[in-house]
């Protein structure tokens, strides 16, 4: 079974400028999450659906960044404009039944 | 609320020794609780997991960990540690609601 599919795995970019990241969940599981992680504030989750439904959005920094889930198999997180304290690595999650499946995480770097 | 609290930032150990690191989680409801660990440059993936029943729980690579609700806690214990198991270790809460409460982790160092 293919995993959590996540892309890029690096992103450098200038301040500014929009950023892109995508995620394959797990096929069959209804529960995506997206985490970020940083050196100085660990794993923060960022937002988590349902169904492709957005159930808690809370943690999601500020209006630059934003989540959607067209259908079950595709989500993307967007920030724009970026900014140097957006570099973290950024990570994908899937779950069916109470376990997270991660993806590998997509490093950026803005500049 | 709900807090994972994970006591030792880095372990560092001697290969084949043995080796415990901490989980205290507070919660006022039933919790499920996971050990993940996370591989330089790689993502999340689970040691094991308690969701009920045995209070001692066996994982991947020879780990475990033992359920302990009077304590709360869930230290995860491996008795003789590789190389290959230097790594990052998260323990995990939830009580069911789909919103998981992470520990800050733990640096496991093995020594040569």
């Amino acid at each position: 079974d293919a995993g959590v599919i996540q892309s890029p795995r690096h992103e450098v970019t200038e301040m500014g400028q929009e950023v892109t990241l995508r995620c394959k969940p797990i096929s069959g599981h209804d529960y995506l999450f997206w985490y970020r992680q940083t050196m100085m504030r660990g794993l923060e989750l960022l937002i988590y659906f349902n169904n492709n439904v957005p159930i808690d959005d809370s943690g999601m920094p500020e209006d630059r960044f934003s989540a959607k889930m067209p259908n079950a198999s595709f989500s993307t997180l967007k920030i724009q404009p970026s900014e140097p304290r957006d570099s973290a690595v950024y990570f994908c999650a899937s779950s069916r039944s109470g376990e997270l499946f991660f993806g590998e995480g997509s490093r950026l770097t803005v500049l | 609320a709900q807090s994972v609290t994970q006591l030792d930032s880095q372990v560092p150990v001697f290969e084949e020794a043995p080796v415990e690191l901490r989980c205290n989680y507070s919660s006022s409801v039933s919790v499920y609780l996971f050990w993940y660990v996370q591989y330089p440059n790689q993502g999340l993936q689970l040691l094991l997991k308690y969701l009920s029943g045995s209070t001692l729980v066996k994982g991947i690579n020879g780990f475990e960990a033992e359920f302990n609700k009077s304590q709360t806690s869930f230290h995860l214990r491996k008795p003789s540690v590789h190389i290959s198991d230097t790594a990052e270790y998260f323990c995990v809460a939830t009580s069911g609601t789909y919103k998981y409460i992470f520990g800050t982790g733990t640096r496991l160092k093995v020594l040569a």
